[in-house]
């Protein structure tokens, strides 16, 4: 069964870093999604990308982060600087479709900034 | 905005006990809506979905039934057992899903 693939599966940077999330998508999925969740706190929608742009974001990604898709297979979130409540599990997620179908996430990259 | 409402948990059933986890959505337009699981340690993995009123979902033994007139979506089970221990949660719509808070079930022998 296809899956979506992330790497690594656990980082652990200092206040400040930059930090780069990558995320392999299933190779005919069109829409592309980051979720994170804070550590027993509820799943939260950060961005979703389709086309080669962002379609859609939350009021929690902000400046300090972004999303690329730089070579048509890897889909990377980058947080610009961390701060210690970016701490959290941050999942990437894909589709086929807009509406009906449901995602495809990968197991995560748990983020722990100190 | 778009909401999801989901049981308070955590859950503890016996083996072989039926399983109902409540979730209730807000109403705006006609969502699709999920039950995703997350065992321990792992990612999220889509367990059923409904895409408009009275479809019902499932997978597993689970079954959810997409009720418009009560703005639900209720997982149930028949028969747990003790590796269905997880957290449950439901959500609504796709491009921005909305989750419920995540529901923990834990079976025991």
């Amino acid at each position: 069964e296809p899956e979506v693939t992330q790497t690594p599966s656990h980082q652990v940077t200092q206040m400040g870093q930059e930090v780069i999330l990558r995320c392999v998508p299933i190779s005919n999925h069109l829409y592309f999604y980051w979720y994170r969740q804070i550590l027993g706190q509820k799943v939260e929608f950060l961005v979703s990308f389709y086309n080669n742009e962002i379609s859609e974001k939350s009021e929690i990604f902000d400046d300090q982060f972004s999303v690329e898709r730089p070579d048509g297979s890897n889909f990377t979130l980058k947080i610009r600087s961390t701060k210690l409540e970016d701490s959290a599990m941050y999942f990437c997620a894909s589709s086929e479709a807009l509406e009906g179908r449901g995602y495809t996430f990968g197991s995560g990259t748990r983020l722990t900034v100190v | 905005g778009n909401s999801v409402t989901q049981m308070e948990g955590p859950v503890t059933l016996s083996e072989e006990a039926f399983l109902t986890i409540n979730c209730t959505y807000t109403a705006t337009g006609y969502p699709s809506l999920f039950w995703y699981v997350q065992y321990p340690g792992e990612g999220l993995q889509l367990l059923l979905k409904a895409t408009k009123a009275d479809d019902k979902g499932s997978n597993k033994g689970f079954e959810a039934t997409y009720r418009k007139e009560t703005t639900s979506f209720h997982l149930e089970k028949g028969s747990v057992q003790v590796s269905d221990s997880a957290v449950y949660f439901c959500a609504r719509g796709a491009g921005k899903s909305t989750f419920g808070d995540g529901t923990t079930l834990t079976v025991k022998p």
